[in-house]
């Protein structure tokens, strides 16, 4: 099943404007982690937060997580048509005994040139 | 690209019929996941490896099973293929049972006919 929801389930943006993804989840987390996925391809890592950091940067990324609200949001900065993706966030669950990952359903992004 | 690889890259099977899928992890890595991505949802997890043995499991059926082999590479097997069984096949690869990043290779698609 899918733990996470991310909002909106698209979004469409000119170049040069900036990206911003929710994702809600529903149980306490070790980490939460957010990847990108070129046309059903495989899955790229963008970043991952630890659930004791309140805020991440990488490069034209930031991340943030809020754990009381059970949610974070990525945001991507100057977008460029090369953006264009589905972004999904995935949890790793608090108590499961091994690291698996539960991913929602992505966020489509078009970034027109 | 994370020097995680999948064969084969597509893979036509009747209902009924076995099928095996391979990864090779990034160097390095001793952890090695299995996701199922349906068309338009995020990956699910079906399992997860470590040293060789079954670390975790979602909720897939028994005729879903793997293996992993000394130098860390996997197998998944799904045996008496279902239609619904078409998706595309991600494994990760990840560095021991901490909380860590999990690089994904380029997926096997599936089609069930």
């Amino acid at each position: 099943s899918q733990q996470g929801e991310e909002d909106p389930q698209a979004l469409s943006i000119q170049e040069g404007e900036n990206a911003t993804m929710n994702c809600s989840y529903k149980t306490s987390i070790n980490n939460l982690q957010w990847y990108r996925q070129n046309s059903g391809r495989g899955l790229v890592h963008l970043i991952l937060i630890r659930s004791n950091e309140r805020e991440k940067h990488s490069g034209r990324l930031r991340v943030t997580l809020d754990t009381s609200k059970k949610s974070s949001s990525l945001l991507i900065t100057a977008s460029r048509a090369a953006d264009t993706a589905s972004y999904f966030c995935a949890t790793d669950p608090m108590n499961t005994g091994f690291q698996k990952l539960v991913f929602g359903t992505g966020t489509r992004l078009l970034v027109s040139p | 690209e994370t020097g995680v690889t999948q064969s084969p890259t597509h893979l036509i099977k009747t209902r009924g019929q076995q099928v095996t899928l391979r990864c090779s992890s990034q160097s390095g890595h001793n952890t090695v996941s299995w996701y199922q991505q349906a068309l338009g949802q995020g990956p699910q997890f079906i399992f997860q490896y470590y040293r060789e043995e079954e670390n975790g499991r979602g909720n897939f059926p028994p005729r879903f099973s793997g293996l992993q082999f000394p130098n860390y590479s996997s197998e998944l097997n799904v045996n008496a293929l279902e239609l619904d069984d078409s998706a595309l096949y991600l494994c990760a690869s990840s560095l021991g049972q901490g909380f860590n990043e999990q690089y994904f290779g380029p997926g096997t698609r599936l089609t069930v006919t």
